[in-house]
């Protein structure tokens, strides 16, 4: 199974300002993945991450206000821009590991998550 | 599109009885179904998956689930609940022609000694 690390575990940042959320793994993957979970809520994902291609963003997810990086097939970045409080969640990446096409042995693996407190 | 719905968002149980958590899934395609569990202040783990093998899926910490297309369910129980498995679980569903996971809204589970 792929390990999956993210820096910074934490952070508490003022409105406007902007967050860059690291994501590395330790295999070489195809698709990375950012979620968000809201407090008390479930995980939506924000958008899908190809190396060497733009992200697929989720409805209601733009990318002004979330730029990905996906320089290389082991990392993936992921920005909040011009913060405001509604923005304070955990923010997890995860990528999918396995054989899709013969269905039986694919899942996600996720990362230990970025809490984000915007004040 | 796949949509899952968790029918119970608090189940309390006391230590050393069952547990069952409720999941129904909406799948347009032949889907792949999972449970995850997230304690506190921490990642999601893999409990258990389901993806066209065997309908009774045995997962980590004496969880199962069993896969069942006529009720569109899949739910998730353990014969013997432990103090440690308080935490919150989701019940997601991925269809083979799409990357996405769908999440349902989580169950809390309780545990009473």
């Amino acid at each position: 199974s792929a390990v999956i690390s993210q820096k910074p575990s934490r952070d508490i940042c003022q409105r406007g300002t902007s967050l860059t959320i690291q994501c590395q793994v330790d295999s070489q993957v195809t698709m990375m993945f950012w979620y968000r979970q809201q407090p008390g809520q479930s995980l939506t994902l924000i958008a899908t991450a190809n190396q060497g291609s733009e992200a697929t963003y989720e409805s209601g997810f733009v990318i002004d206000k979330f730029p990905i990086s996906r320089p290389n097939l082991t990392f993936s970045t992921l920005t909040v821009s011009n913060m405001s409080p509604e923005d304070s969640s955990i923010y997890l990446c995860s990528v999918e590991d396995g054989d899709r096409a013969s269905q039986g042995s694919y899942e996600q693996y996720f990362g230990p998550g970025t809490r984000l407190t915007v004040t | 599109a796949q949509s899952v719905t968790q029918l119970d968002s608090h189940v309390s149980v006391s230590e050393g009885t069952p547990v069952l958590l409720r999941c129904n899934y909406s799948s347009s395609y032949s889907p792949s179904l999972f449970w995850y569990v997230q304690h506190p202040n921490k990642g999601l783990q893999l409990l258990l998956k389901y993806t066209s093998a065997a309908t009774l899926v045995k997962g980590i910490n004496g969880f199962e689930a069993e896969f069942k297309k006529s009720e569109t369910s899949f739910h998730l129980t353990k014969p013997s609940a432990h103090m440690s498995d308080a935490a919150e679980y989701f019940c997601v569903v991925s269809d083979l022609d799409d990357y996405k996971l769908s999440f349902g809204a989580g169950t809390t589970v309780t545990v009473r000694a």
